[in-house]
């Protein structure tokens, strides 16, 4: 069953917390991404990762870090969040080829 | 800059009728594009994906279209049912392989009234 699986799905933190996103997959894809989604915006890219400690910023990196020390998890790290970083937040996995499967999301409310 | 632009950003029909969702986009290169459906709240889930220079894709009740030279496709929904209402999104992939990347629209919001 191919899968991808982020927990929490929903998360209230104040600001200056520490908040940790973890997103896992099943299908031992190599590449695999974190976006946010805001109202009225498409997906916009955080991070990307290649592999196994092979990670690159993606359009909007400022305020996140990323963490894969193995190849099915792939954690999203915020370090003293802030309020504008309230948003709802995905992951994806993607093989070769054009497939991409998206986990369900986890909705971050900073206050 | 936007590389993916969605029209109309919302729309509202009657259930049974048809409707069309347009993407024009100016990524490069531009692989393939796939279309997902977003309930309210939910993840992303692939209508379709097209690949050729000219392509057509048909899954049940949605069609649709790709022309790479206009870089421009269209979701076409038939005979629309009230769980059609969702945000249906367009995506370009830069490349078919591990490596690519996804640009995203912001999507068009359908709303099916009885």
């Amino acid at each position: 069953d191919m899968k991808v699986t982020q927990m929490p799905r929903y998360l209230i933190k104040r600001m200056g917390e520490n908040v940790l996103l973890e997103c896992g997959q099943d299908m031992s894809h190599e590449t695999m991404y974190w976006y946010r989604q805001d109202p009225g915006l498409g997906l916009q890219l955080i991070y990307i990762s290649y592999d196994v400690d092979s990670n690159s910023e993606g359009d909007i990196p400022k305020g996140y870090r990323v963490s894969r020390k193995k190849r099915e998890h792939f954690s999203l790290i915020l370090d003293s969040a802030k309020t504008n970083q309230t948003s709802v937040y995905f992951c994806a996995s993607k093989g070769e080829g054009t497939e991409v499967f998206f986990g369900k999301g986890t909705r971050l409310t900073v206050v | 800059k936007t590389q993916v632009e969605q029209s109309p950003q919302s729309l509202v029909v009657r259930q049974g009728e048809n409707c069309v969702l347009q993407c024009n986009y100016s990524v490069t290169p531009d692989n393939h594009l796939r279309w997902f459906k977003q309930d309210t709240g939910k993840g992303l889930v692939s209508l379709t994906v097209l690949v050729d220079q000219k392509d057509k894709t048909s899954n049940g009740r949605y069609s649709a279209t790709l022309d790479k030279d206009a870089k421009h496709s269209t979701l076409h929904i038939t005979a629309t049912l009230l769980d059609d209402t969702a945000t249906y999104i367009c995506v370009v992939g830069d490349r078919g392989s591990a490596l690519g990347r996804l640009h995203f629209g912001a999507g068009t919001q359908l709303i099916v009234i009885p």
